[in-house]
């Protein structure tokens, strides 16, 4: 079954303590995501990757970092999260612009 | 970043009724993807629009793309309990590298 998975689900953390939300595709995409999402204000991209070792800034990178080791893995890392990172975090892939996003399930965040 | 305006924000329909979300540009688009996400999930790919003037349907759903592409729009007709949720469109443009989304529309439908 064509899908993204992330994990955890759900955290909560404390502000400073470094965290990672694990991103895996099993669909073979070149281009992954990163986005928050946060009442009234939609889905902001954080960090793409159009490749192997090729990352990007989104419109919202501050306050985080990815990489891109291998194709089917883009992990989002907090260094320092801070309260104002309190989010629902979406991992997605797809296979270029004229495809379809695959967002996995959502990461809901909450720093303290 | 991509200027994109989409509305309404919020829309409270009995069930039956009709309901459109308009998604509009300040740039000419390549394309423009729309997405539905069901309250607690994720989003989920409805549709893609690339040609001026397109109309595509899906049962009660119809999308179009103005001709000038600049701005879309996905209209339900006789809303059902099971179209609750946040529409989302997505606009694409030249020379893509970034994702972009519309703040969304919120969809009630009473029963």
């Amino acid at each position: 079954e064509a899908q993204v998975t992330q994990n955890p689900r759900y955290l909560i953390t404390v502000t400073g303590k470094k965290l990672t939300v694990t991103c895996s595709q099993n669909m073979n995409h070149e281009y992954m995501s990163w986005y928050r999402q946060d009442p009234g204000l939609g889905l902001r991209q954080i960090y793409y990757s159009m490749n192997v070792e090729v990352t990007d800034k989104g419109d919202v990178p501050e306050g985080y970092k990815v990489s891109r080791k291998e194709k089917r893995n883009f992990p989002l890392i907090l260094e320092s999260p801070s309260p104002n990172q309190t989010s629902l975090y979406f991992c997605a892939s797809n296979g270029g612009n004229l495809y379809e996003q695959y967002f996995g399930p959502g990461t809901r965040l909450t720093v303290t | 970043g991509q200027q994109v305006m989409q509305i309404p924000q919020y829309q409270h329909v009995q069930e039956g009724e009709d309901f459109t979300t308009y998604c509009n540009s300040s740039t000419t688009l390549s394309n423009i993807q729309w997405y539905k996400q069901r309250p607690g999930g994720h989003p989920v790919f409805l549709i893609q629009l690339v040609k001026s003037g397109e109309v595509k349907k899906q049962k009660r759903l119809t999308f179009q793309f103005g001709e000038a592409k600049k701005n879309s729009s996905l209209h339900i007709t006789a809303t059902q309990t099971t179209d609750v949720g946040t529409y989302f469109c997505a606009p694409i443009q030249e020379n893509f590298n970034k994702f972009y989304f519309g703040s969304g529309t919120k969809l009630n439908v009473k029963p």
